[in-house]
C-alpha cells in the first residue's frame, strides 16, 4: 500500500518549457488536489477535484491545467513554464473534501 | 483576514518542555478540524483530528473552542523529534467543502 505517489521527484525546466506532474492514490479516495509550496508560505491549492470526473480551480490556478485521468490518477500540467513556478508541488488525496489527507512526496521543480 | 492564523514562531523549547500552539478560523461554520506536522523539505502529515470534546493522543492534546474560533495543540515533555511546522486545517464550510491549511508554526526543540 503506497498511499500516494508522484513523479518526478525533481525536475529543471527551462523558461517556455512544457511538464506535467504525474500523482497517484491506491486508497480508493474519491478527491484529489494539487498544492504549491514556496519557502516561508503555506500550501496554497492550484486544482481539485471533488469526485472522478470533475475538476475546479483553487487558489492559484493560472499557468496550470489538470486531468483526473480515472479514479486513481490526477496531473497537474505546466503548458509554458515559468520562474514563477519554481515550487514545491504537492498532491494529496482524501476520501471526500471534508476528511482529512494524505500527500504524496512531493516534487521539487525549478525553472531557469 | 486570513481564514486560518497561526504565529509563525518559531518556539524554541528546551527538551522535555511543554509547549502549546493556538490557531484561529474566520468561518464559524466550519465542522472539521485537523494539526498536520511538515518535516523540513517533506510532505505534511496528518497528526490528529480535533474533536469537539478535545482529544489526546499520547503527548499531544488538542482542544476545540467554538465560541472563541480557536483550536489548540498542546505537546508535554517536548522531545528533539519533535521539531517541525505544526499546520492548522479548517474545512472551508459553504458551497463545496475544502480544506483550508494554515501557514505553519515552527518548533524547533534543543538539548
Amino acid at each position: 500500500n503506497a498511499g500516494v505517489t508522484q513523479t518526478p521527484k525533481f525536475q529543471v525546466l527551462k523558461t517556455g518549457q512544457s511538464m506535467t506532474l504525474q500523482c497517484a492514490q491506491d486508497m480508493n479516495h474519491n478527491s484529489m488536489y494539487w498544492y504549491r509550496q514556496d519557502p516561508g508560505m503555506g500550501l496554497r491549492l492550484i486544482y481539485y477535484s471533488a469526485s472522478e470526473g470533475t475538476t475546479d480551480k483553487g487558489e492559484v490556478p493560472n499557468g496550470y491545467n489538470v486531468s483526473r485521468l480515472n479514479k486513481r490518477e490526477f496531473s497537474l500540467r505546466l503548458e509554458s513554464a515559468a520562474p514563477s513556478q519554481t515550487s514545491v508541488y504537492f498532491c494529496a488525496s482524501s476520501e471526500a473534501t471534508i476528511y482529512e489527507q494524505y500527500f504524496g512526496p512531493g516534487t521539487r521543480l525549478t525553472v531557469t | 483576514r486570513k481564514e486560518v492564523e497561526q504565529d509563525p514562531g518559531p518556539f524554541n523549547v528546551p527538551e522535555g518542555a511543554t509547549v502549546a500552539f493556538n490557531c484561529t478560523y474566520s468561518n464559524s461554520a466550519s465542522q472539521s478540524f485537523f494539526w498536520y506536522r511538515q518535516d523540513c523539505r517533506k510532505e505534511p502529515k496528518l497528526l490528529m483530528s480535533v474533536y469537539s470534546s478535545g482529544n489526546e493522543d499520547g503527548r499531544f492534546t488538542a482542544q476545540l473552542n467554538r465560541a472563541s474560533q480557536y483550536i489548540s495543540l498542546l505537546i508535554r515533555d517536548s522531545k528533539l523529534s519533535d521539531s517541525a511546522t505544526y499546520l492548522c486545517v479548517v474545512n472551508r464550510a459553504g458551497g463545496y467543502n475544502k480544506l483550508i491549511f494554515g501557514a505553519g508554526t515552527r518548533l524547533a526543540v534543543h538539548p
